[in-house]
């Protein structure tokens, strides 16, 4: 199906462990971004990218990783897991051509025990 | 700094009333204007933007949203709300970078 998605949905790992969440998307779209929600925090940029092999921080990359070889592949890396770093991880993409409108993933409810 | 206030965490009203969701920000240039909203376990869908022109702008679901340069606000409105509006509502600005409000909560009541 067309869109975008990520997987796992769901993940439960711990404390020091490398997790790994990847997103892909079908449109071709040349931004894409990766945002985590915390309660009462909204949506927090962690890092984006605009198109292969550029990427840049966002506003909380401390303990993330990213990647970008292919166009419509981004996945985000934590390195040492902590417990901080549970929360709901959300990728969406973008193209200037459509007016930078984001669309967004599902979602991935990340715990870190 | 750029940032964007939702000065509500939580808006309830009746069905068939209308509804404001209110969002303010403060950023340098012209920015890109969006409201999302969010269902449970759900990502973020797209609503309305606006990027110039009309102050108004209509949207998905028969939302719309009003622009006010002077007030830097972008206030989310309905004139009659349903009770499957209720949802996480939340409101971007685009300057350079995307930055998100912090969502507000809309219970609409049968």
């Amino acid at each position: 199906d067309a869109g975008i998605t990520q997987s796992p949905r769901y993940k439960i790992t711990e404390t020091g462990r490398q997790v790994t969440l990847m997103c892909h998307q079908t449109w071709s779209h040349s931004y894409m971004f990766w945002y985590r929600q915390d309660l009462g925090h909204g949506l927090r940029l962690i890092y984006y990218s605009a198109a292969a092999d550029i990427t840049d921080k966002g506003e909380v990359p401390d303990g993330y990783v990213v990647s970008r070889s292919k166009t419509e592949n981004f996945p985000l890396t934590l390195e040492s897991a902590t417990r901080s770093q549970t929360s709901v991880y959300f990728c969406a993409s973008s193209d200037q051509a459509g007016g930078d409108t984001q669309y967004f993933g599902p979602g991935t409810r990340l715990t870190v025990l | 700094a750029q940032s964007v206030a939702q000065p509500e965490d939580q808006v309830n009203v009746a069905e068939g009333n209308p509804l404001t969701v209110k969002c303010t920000y403060s950023v340098s240039g012209n920015p890109y204007l969006f409201w999302y909203v969010q269902y449970p376990n759900r990502g973020l869908q797209f609503l309305l933007k606006y990027i110039t022109g009309d102050n108004l702008v209509k949207g998905s679901y028969g939302f719309e949203a009003e622009f006010n340069k002077s007030q830097t606000s972008f206030h989310l409105k309905k004139p009659s709300a349903l009770v499957s509006d209720s949802a996480l509502y939340f409101c971007a600005v685009r300057v350079y970078k995307f930055y998100f409000g912090s969502g507000t909560k809309l219970n609409v009541k049968p």
